[in-house]
């Protein structure tokens, strides 16, 4: 079963506005990472919070973790056209070996 | 800054064709993995690697194989291509830890006729 859910699946939004995405998972985590993918392309690691994190800040990316709700956002701020992509969450899990990627959000900024 | 790189973006392959996926990373990284991306299903597990000759089973193994002879040579092997394993193929490796950051390649998307 995927351990990490995306909310929304898709989002559409004009430049300027802010953007948040959010994931559940369902498991103790060791860690959760968000990744950008541009369409047709590899993704690309965008911020990794630890479980003992609470916020973390990177340029205009601000990702929260709450691990009593098992959940953590993405908030991308003052967005621009360049950021339209599909955002997935990715957790590492306690017990596991590995990651477990969720099914992504669809971000859309129009111009 | 960590390169990834995967030998096909596009592939065209006949049903029963033995087919050669192959990543290689240029940051000495000691974990690579492969996924293969699928709408409506995400990133899937295929095989993943922690070391030279070492693999593991990831969460759809069945149908394909991987080899590692070095370091940063990743390959994926489809013994008999069939058209459910069209999909968009994706390399990764990193270094911290199997659950740590990961670096992936530009993807090979795989069409099976």
């Amino acid at each position: 079963s995927q351990q990490g859910e995306e909310d929304p699946q898709a989002l559409s939004i004009q430049e300027g506005e802010n953007a948040t995405m959010n994931c559940s998972y369902k498991t103790s985590i060791n860690n959760l990472q968000w990744y950008r993918q541009n369409s047709g392309r590899g993704l690309v690691h965008l911020i990794l919070i630890r479980s003992n994190e609470r916020e973390k800040h990177s340029g205009r990316l601000r990702v929260t973790l709450d691990t009593s709700k098992k959940s953590s956002s993405l908030l991308i701020t003052a967005s621009r056209a360049a950021d339209t992509a599909s955002y997935f969450c990715a957790t590492g899990e306690t017990s596991g070996s590995r990651l477990t990627f969720g099914e992504g959000t669809q971000l859309t900024v129009n111009p | 800054d960590v390169k990834v790189t995967q030998s096909s973006r596009y592939l065209v392959k006949r049903t029963g064709e033995k087919v050669f996926l192959e990543c290689v990373q240029d940051m000495d990284h000691e974990n690579m993995f492969w996924y293969r991306q699928d709408p409506g299903l995400g990133l899937r597990l295929i095989y993943f690697s922690y070391d030279v000759k070492m693999k593991e089973k990831g969460d759809i193994p069945e149908g394909y194989s991987v080899s590692r002879e070095k370091k940063e040579r990743f390959s994926l092997i489809l013994e008999s291509a069939s058209t459910n394993q069209t999909s968009m193929y994706l390399c990764a490796s990193s270094t911290e830890g199997l659950r740590e950051t990961q670096y992936f390649g530009p993807g090979t998307r795989l069409l099976v006729l």
